[in-house]
């Protein structure tokens, strides 16, 4: 059974800052690796999809990496804002099936 | 800009009571899936259509929660009857599923959520 998790479950960093988010699951037959962000009472919005046969994908300043044969995956957030502030969740899809299995989270807050 | 609506986004209801909460997917997608997220759990896949036919739903309580795509516009999940343990926030995820070159591109869209509370 797929196994997701994120480290750390809650980080606060000045803004400015660049941070890491880990991501690791137990099974390495996936088919992609999502990233989410979750603002308090809403639901989630992906922010980067990357496939299986990829090693990263970005969008603006936002990185994020996949090493499949090691299980990890970062999400790498460079020059945070305050408007970052969110709950940024991982999903992986396995090799068959859209069932996407989720990690904790992890509970980023960046202060002005 | 298209966009996944659920509805009600909250609902307060007596153990033992039905309730019903509803999806629009995103006009085009061919794939719709329910979530339930608690602070236990994390977030859960219940149950997910594609082109209307349910593909999964090992995830669902099958002795009361029922799903169920009437039609392309419209995903149904229904509990009956309801109890405390079923207080969650319920989501709605609606993705286009395309087989290109012989692989799947997916991104899941999800609604704003159905906050519900069982007493």
């Amino acid at each position: 059974k797929q196994e997701v998790t994120q480290i750390p479950a809650a980080l606060s960093v000045p803004e400015g800052e660049n941070l890491v988010l880990n991501c690791s699951f137990t099974d390495s037959a996936i088919y992609n690796l999502q990233w989410f962000r979750q603002d308090p009472g809403k639901g989630l919005t992906s922010l980067l999809l990357i496939q299986s046969s990829q090693r990263e994908q970005t969008s603006g300043r936002l990185n994020a990496s996949l090493d499949k044969s090691s299980g990890r995956s970062t999400l790498y957030i460079a020059a945070s804002q305050p408007g970052d502030s969110a709950t940024y969740l991982c999903a992986v899809r396995p090799t068959s099936g859209s069932r996407l299995t989720f990690g904790e989270g992890t509970q980023l807050t960046v202060n002005p | 800009d298209a966009r996944v609506t659920q509805t009600p986004r909250h609902k307060v209801t007596e153990m033992g009571q039905e309730v019903t909460m509803r999806c629009q997917p995103i006009l085009g997608h061919n794939t719709v899936f329910w979530y339930r997220q608690t602070m236990m759990q994390g977030l859960e896949l219940l149950a997910y259509f594609r082109n209307r036919a349910p593909l999964d739903d090992s995830g669902m309580p099958k002795d009361r929660f029922s799903a169920e795509m009437p039609d392309a516009t419209l995903a149904t999940l229904k509990i009956q009857p309801s109890e405390p343990r079923d207080s969650a926030v319920y989501f709605c995820a609606s993705g286009l599923v395309l087989f290109r070159e012989g692989r799947a591109t997916d991104t899941q869209y999800f609604g704003p959520g159905t906050r519900l509370t069982v007493l």
